[in-house]
């Protein structure tokens, strides 16, 4: 039982490159998340589904899309990446109604 | 719109010390409260909820939290810190059940010997 997993864990980008982060999860949760981590800031919530076949902006969506493919599988896409994208990413999922657990994170850097 | 604010970006405590971290937050409705953990180049891992039922919070390894409605806090305590409590922790809310939580910008806690 892995939980939740992304990949990569590691990506440098140039600045208008894109790039489309995976997320996966094992625990057969209807919700997943997708949040940004910068210093001093918290974790933001970019972009969520809470159930197979919907998606809704978080705090944080622009320059973001998401792709809900499956009840395991949420992805994250950079269309043309910016320096500010620079952050770790983290994809959390959850029950209806339970606690979020989350991925180990991806550190993302645009050049 | 439901806030939190975590008091201290840095809090420093010797080993066997009490730990406190501050947490308050801004709700128009009863709220969930979380704290999680994270420690260096790892995800978050949740360490205890409030979810309306006891005040009273009681989670992983040794810490607890208190509810209070009014002063509108959570703050996290450990009686005794462990060198292995060094990390970073983060108090969430959300008003609508478990999901779109809302985090505080996180403490760092530091344990020296």
């Amino acid at each position: 039982n892995a939980g939740v997993t992304q990949t990569p864990k590691f990506q440098v980008l140039k600045t208008g490159q894109s790039m489309t982060l995976q997320c996966a999860q094992d625990m057969n949760h209807n919700s997943m998340y997708w949040y940004r981590q910068d210093p001093g800031m918290g974790l933001r919530l970019i972009y969520y589904s809470a159930s197979e076949g919907t998606t809704d902006k978080g705090e944080v969506p622009n320059g973001y899309n998401v792709s809900r493919l499956n009840k395991r599988e949420f992805s994250l896409r950079l269309e043309s990446a910016a320096p500010s994208q620079t952050s770790v990413y983290f994809c959390a999922s959850s029950a209806m109604v339970d606690t979020q657990y989350f991925g180990p994170g991806t550190r993302l850097t645009v050049l | 719109a439901q806030s939190v604010t975590q008091l201290g970006s840095h809090v420093s405590v010797s080993e066997g010390a009490l730990v406190l971290l501050r947490c308050n937050y801004s709700s128009s409705v009863p709220p969930y409260l979380f704290w999680y953990v994270q420690y260096p180049n790892q995800g978050l891992q949740l360490l205890l909820k409030y979810t309306s039922a006891a005040t009273l919070v009681k989670g992983i390894n040794g810490f607890e939290a208190e509810f209070k409605k009014s002063e509108t806090s959570f703050h996290l305590t450990k009686p005794s810190a462990h060198m292995s409590d060094a990390a970073e922790y983060f108090c969430a809310v959300s008003n609508t059940g478990f999901q779109k939580l809302v985090f505080g910008t996180g403490t760092r806690l530091l344990v020296s010997p």
